[in-house]
Protein backbone atom coordinates (compact mmCIF):
# COMPACT_ATOMS: atom_id res chain seq x y z
CA UNK A 1 0.00 0.00 0.00
CA UNK A 2 1.29 3.33 -0.83
CA UNK A 3 -0.13 6.91 0.30
CA UNK A 4 -3.43 7.59 2.20
CA UNK A 5 -5.70 4.79 2.47
CA UNK A 6 -9.01 5.01 3.92
CA UNK A 7 -11.55 2.04 4.74
CA UNK A 8 -14.37 1.65 4.49
CA UNK A 9 -14.90 3.80 0.85
CA UNK A 10 -18.73 3.67 1.13
CA UNK A 11 -20.78 3.56 4.98
CA UNK A 12 -24.80 3.89 5.53
CA UNK A 13 -25.58 3.93 8.78
CA UNK A 14 -28.57 4.46 10.77
CA UNK A 15 -29.16 7.24 13.57
CA UNK A 16 -28.07 4.83 16.51
CA UNK A 17 -25.39 3.21 14.85
CA UNK A 18 -22.10 3.04 16.00
CA UNK A 19 -19.15 2.96 13.47
CA UNK A 20 -15.46 3.87 12.89
CA UNK A 21 -13.70 5.38 9.99
CA UNK A 22 -9.81 4.31 9.59
CA UNK A 23 -7.15 5.96 7.75
CA UNK A 24 -3.47 5.02 7.32
CA UNK A 25 -0.54 6.84 6.23
CA UNK A 26 2.44 5.20 4.33
CA UNK A 27 4.10 8.40 3.78
CA UNK A 28 6.00 8.88 7.39
CA UNK A 29 4.09 11.99 7.53
CA UNK A 30 3.61 13.53 11.67
CA UNK A 31 0.12 15.01 11.00
CA UNK A 32 -3.13 13.73 10.71
CA UNK A 33 -5.96 15.54 9.28
CA UNK A 34 -9.72 14.69 8.95
CA UNK A 35 -12.03 17.04 6.80
CA UNK A 36 -15.71 16.76 5.91
CA UNK A 37 -16.83 17.71 2.90
CA UNK A 38 -20.29 18.37 1.84
CA UNK A 39 -22.28 19.11 -1.41
CA UNK A 40 -21.68 22.77 -2.66
CA UNK A 41 -19.39 23.54 0.23
CA UNK A 42 -15.25 24.23 1.13
CA UNK A 43 -13.37 21.16 2.53
CA UNK A 44 -13.93 21.76 6.60
CA UNK A 45 -11.08 20.77 9.05
CA UNK A 46 -12.43 18.81 11.63
CA UNK A 47 -9.06 17.56 13.78
CA UNK A 48 -5.39 17.66 13.32
CA UNK A 49 -2.92 15.76 14.93
CA UNK A 50 0.49 17.37 14.32
CA UNK A 51 3.83 16.51 16.60
CA UNK A 52 1.80 14.44 18.71
CA UNK A 53 -0.68 17.37 19.81
CA UNK A 54 -4.43 17.34 19.00
CA UNK A 55 -6.19 20.17 17.39
CA UNK A 56 -10.36 20.69 16.95
CA UNK A 57 -12.36 22.79 15.32
CA UNK A 58 -14.75 23.90 17.79
CA UNK A 59 -17.62 23.48 16.09
CA UNK A 60 -17.49 19.58 15.52
CA UNK A 61 -20.48 18.23 17.27
CA UNK A 62 -19.29 15.84 20.21
CA UNK A 63 -20.76 12.41 18.23
CA UNK A 64 -17.92 12.56 16.14
CA UNK A 65 -14.75 11.24 18.39
CA UNK A 66 -11.27 10.92 16.76
CA UNK A 67 -8.53 8.80 17.65
CA UNK A 68 -5.02 8.10 16.88
CA UNK A 69 -2.86 5.83 18.25
CA UNK A 70 -0.13 6.40 16.44
CA UNK A 71 1.32 8.30 13.74
CA UNK A 72 0.23 6.01 10.75
CA UNK A 73 -3.21 5.82 11.76
CA UNK A 74 -6.24 7.87 12.34
CA UNK A 75 -9.76 6.83 12.92
CA UNK A 76 -12.54 9.22 13.15
CA UNK A 77 -15.78 7.49 15.85
CA UNK A 78 -19.32 7.90 14.98
CA UNK A 79 -22.72 7.48 16.84
CA UNK A 80 -25.86 9.40 17.47
CA UNK A 81 -25.23 10.76 13.95
CA UNK A 82 -27.97 12.80 12.09
CA UNK A 83 -29.10 12.87 8.19
CA UNK A 84 -26.90 16.65 7.81
CA UNK A 85 -23.51 14.36 8.66
CA UNK A 86 -23.99 12.72 5.15
CA UNK A 87 -21.03 13.54 3.49
CA UNK A 88 -17.24 12.61 1.81
CA UNK A 89 -14.84 12.11 4.61
CA UNK A 90 -11.16 12.78 3.94
CA UNK A 91 -8.43 11.64 5.87
CA UNK A 92 -4.93 13.68 4.87
CA UNK A 93 -1.02 13.59 6.15
CA UNK A 94 1.63 16.05 5.64
CA UNK A 95 5.14 16.82 7.55
CA UNK A 96 5.31 19.61 9.67
CA UNK A 97 7.74 21.41 10.05
CA UNK A 98 8.78 22.54 13.93
CA UNK A 99 10.22 25.45 12.42
CA UNK A 100 6.67 26.54 11.55
CA UNK A 101 4.44 26.03 8.25
CA UNK A 102 3.48 22.52 6.85
CA UNK A 103 4.11 20.71 3.73
CA UNK A 104 1.73 20.05 0.92
CA UNK A 105 -1.21 17.19 1.93
CA UNK A 106 -1.61 13.99 1.16
CA UNK A 107 -5.64 13.42 0.60
CA UNK A 108 -7.39 9.76 1.37
CA UNK A 109 -9.85 8.61 -1.30
CA UNK A 110 -12.27 9.59 1.36
CA UNK A 111 -15.61 7.60 2.59
CA UNK A 112 -18.72 8.35 1.44
CA UNK A 113 -21.31 8.44 4.57
CA UNK A 114 -25.07 8.39 4.18
CA UNK A 115 -27.01 8.88 7.49
CA UNK A 116 -30.27 7.40 7.19
CA UNK B 1 -12.65 32.69 8.15
CA UNK B 2 -12.25 30.94 5.05
CA UNK B 3 -10.37 32.65 2.07
CA UNK B 4 -12.51 33.67 -1.01
CA UNK B 5 -11.87 32.19 -4.32
CA UNK B 6 -12.73 33.59 -7.98
CA UNK B 7 -14.40 32.97 -10.34
CA UNK B 8 -16.79 30.20 -8.89
CA UNK B 9 -16.58 28.44 -12.27
CA UNK B 10 -15.00 28.53 -16.00
CA UNK B 11 -15.39 27.31 -18.71
CA UNK B 12 -12.49 26.54 -21.69
CA UNK B 13 -11.80 25.43 -24.67
CA UNK B 14 -8.29 23.67 -25.05
CA UNK B 15 -5.24 25.83 -25.67
CA UNK B 16 -7.02 28.43 -23.87
CA UNK B 17 -5.66 30.22 -20.54
CA UNK B 18 -7.19 30.63 -16.96
CA UNK B 19 -6.41 32.42 -14.30
CA UNK B 20 -7.88 31.20 -10.56
CA UNK B 21 -7.80 34.05 -7.31
CA UNK B 22 -7.53 33.19 -4.20
CA UNK B 23 -7.73 35.95 -1.55
CA UNK B 24 -7.66 36.34 2.30
CA UNK B 25 -8.86 38.70 5.12
CA UNK B 26 -6.02 37.82 7.38
CA UNK B 27 -1.66 37.28 7.47
CA UNK B 28 -1.02 34.35 5.81
CA UNK B 29 2.38 32.54 6.11
CA UNK B 30 1.24 30.13 2.77
CA UNK B 31 -0.72 29.39 -0.06
CA UNK B 32 -1.56 25.45 -1.10
CA UNK B 33 -3.48 24.34 -4.46
CA UNK B 34 -5.07 21.49 -5.12
CA UNK B 35 -7.07 19.85 -7.48
CA UNK B 36 -9.88 17.65 -7.69
CA UNK B 37 -11.30 15.52 -9.88
CA UNK B 38 -15.18 14.21 -9.48
CA UNK B 39 -15.32 10.72 -7.52
CA UNK B 40 -11.83 11.21 -6.52
CA UNK B 41 -9.60 12.91 -3.59
CA UNK B 42 -7.73 16.39 -3.68
CA UNK B 43 -4.31 16.04 -5.37
CA UNK B 44 -1.49 18.78 -4.40
CA UNK B 45 -0.44 21.24 -7.03
CA UNK B 46 1.42 23.99 -5.50
CA UNK B 47 2.68 25.67 -2.51
CA UNK B 48 3.80 29.30 -2.26
CA UNK B 49 5.12 30.44 1.08
CA UNK B 50 5.47 33.98 2.83
CA UNK B 51 9.24 35.35 1.51
CA UNK B 52 8.78 33.40 -2.10
CA UNK B 53 9.46 30.31 -1.64
CA UNK B 54 7.61 28.02 -3.85
CA UNK B 55 6.76 24.03 -4.59
CA UNK B 56 5.01 22.58 -6.97
CA UNK B 57 4.58 20.95 -10.40
CA UNK B 58 6.46 22.39 -13.27
CA UNK B 59 3.53 22.94 -15.48
CA UNK B 60 1.86 25.08 -12.85
CA UNK B 61 2.15 28.65 -12.19
CA UNK B 62 1.15 30.84 -9.09
CA UNK B 63 1.70 34.05 -7.81
CA UNK B 64 1.80 34.93 -4.14
CA UNK B 65 1.30 38.63 -3.51
CA UNK B 66 1.63 38.99 0.73
CA UNK B 67 0.74 42.78 1.22
CA UNK B 68 -2.44 42.04 -0.29
CA UNK B 69 -3.18 38.24 0.87
CA UNK B 70 -3.85 37.44 -2.71
CA UNK B 71 -2.70 34.41 -4.43
CA UNK B 72 -3.35 33.44 -8.09
CA UNK B 73 -2.90 30.25 -9.82
CA UNK B 74 -1.94 30.68 -13.75
CA UNK B 75 -3.07 27.75 -15.87
CA UNK B 76 -2.06 28.04 -19.52
CA UNK B 77 -2.36 25.79 -22.53
CA UNK B 78 -5.07 24.07 -20.96
CA UNK B 79 -5.69 20.50 -21.53
CA UNK B 80 -8.77 18.36 -21.11
CA UNK B 81 -6.68 16.69 -17.90
CA UNK B 82 -7.20 20.16 -16.60
CA UNK B 83 -10.76 20.04 -15.46
CA UNK B 84 -11.53 19.60 -12.03
CA UNK B 85 -12.46 21.50 -9.02
CA UNK B 86 -9.58 24.01 -7.66
CA UNK B 87 -9.54 24.97 -4.10
CA UNK B 88 -6.52 26.93 -2.44
CA UNK B 89 -6.01 26.65 1.32
CA UNK B 90 -4.67 28.93 3.79
CA UNK B 91 -2.40 28.72 6.26
CA UNK B 92 -1.70 31.95 9.00
CA UNK B 93 0.64 32.51 11.93
CA UNK B 94 1.73 29.11 13.63
CA UNK B 95 -2.14 27.38 13.00
CA UNK B 96 -0.37 24.51 10.55
CA UNK B 97 -3.67 24.02 9.26
CA UNK B 98 -4.95 24.61 6.19
CA UNK B 99 -8.71 27.01 5.64
CA UNK B 100 -10.10 26.20 2.34
CA UNK B 101 -11.99 28.16 -0.25
CA UNK B 102 -15.56 26.95 -1.74
CA UNK B 103 -13.52 25.96 -4.69
CA UNK B 104 -13.43 26.96 -9.06
CA UNK B 105 -15.64 24.77 -11.10
CA UNK B 106 -12.86 24.64 -14.39
CA UNK B 107 -14.37 22.73 -17.64
CA UNK B 108 -12.00 22.00 -20.53
CA UNK B 109 -13.66 21.38 -23.57
CA UNK B 110 -12.18 19.88 -26.68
Amino acid sequence: ETGVTQTPRHLVMGMTNKKSLKCEQHLGHNAMYWYKQSAKKPLELMFVYSLEERVENNSVPSRFSPECPNSSHLFLHLHTLQPEDSALYLCASSQIQRRGGSEEQYFGPGTRLTVT
Amino acid sequence: QQPVQSPQAVILREGEDAVINCSSSKALYSVHWYRQKHGEAPVFLMILLKGGEQKGHEKISASFNEKKQQSSLYLTASQLSYSGTYFCGTESGSARQLTFGSGTQLTVLP
